[in-house]
């Protein structure tokens, strides 16, 4: 099966650490997607990737975030001094027109 | 912030028994997709309709779209235990460029056996 990946799937870290999760999409899509999800809400979109670029940043992600596709293929996803209210899935979606397909996300506690 | 509103946010049927679930959104769109997760896991895509489109089956799927009323339905016939989930709709809203989807807070379906 080549659906999307994403390294780890859990992740726990002290607060003030740095933290980065990556994403493997399917391997034909060009387009990538990072999300947030909070317990009890739907996915929030995060940033966008078409190909090696970086063509839109959501408000959420703040200037400790920072996300980076640097071949076209993975993608990476660094949160820098985190903070509790960094605790979340964070997902990944890859796609090549309309429907995006979801990887497992990354569940970051931050203590 | 989220687009879409899922009703009702919960739902609690016999297994056999049809479940239906609605949602309404609030700007013009694309297209729109339901989605369903299970437990702390990620996302499955389980059908898109687009915006010219009235109603679409999948299996014992059936997703029905009035975009004068900004609203979507989802039924589940015949539903199974392994159902039970939480389901989201998501909208790719129109003039978007990127098709980001913007997500309600979901709905969650528990199937009793």
């Amino acid at each position: 099966d080549t659906g999307v990946s994403q390294d780890p799937r859990h992740k726990i870290t002290k607060r003030g650490q740095n933290v980065t999760f990556r994403c493997d999409p399917i391997s034909e899509h060009n387009r990538l997607y990072w999300y947030r999800q909070t317990l009890g809400q739907g996915p929030e979109f995060l940033t966008y990737f078409q190909n090696e670029a970086q063509l839109e940043k959501s408000r959420l992600l703040s200037d400790r975030f920072s996300a980076e596709r640097p071949k076209g293929s993975f993608s990476t996803l660094e949160i820098q001094r985190t903070e509790q209210g960094d605790s979340a899935m964070y997902l990944c979606a890859s796609s090549s027109a309309n429907t995006q397909y979801f990887g497992p996300g990354t569940r970051l506690t931050v203590l | 912030s989220q687009q879409g509103e899922e009703d009702p946010q919960a739902l609690s049927i016999q297994e056999g028994e049809n479940a239906t679930m609605n949602c309404s959104y609030k700007t013009s769109i694309n297209n729109l997709q339901w989605y369903r997760q299970n437990s702390g896991r990620g996302l499955v895509h389980l059908i898109l309709i687009r915006s010219n489109e009235r109603e679409k089956h999948s299996g014992r799927l059936r997703v029905t779209l009035d975009t004068s009323k900004k609203s979507s339905s989802l039924l589940i016939t015949a539903s199974r235990a392994a159902d039970t989930a939480s389901y989201f709709c998501a909208t790719d809203a129109l003039g978007g460029a990127n098709s980001k989807l913007t997500f309600g807070k979901g709905i969650t379906l528990s199937v009793r056996p």
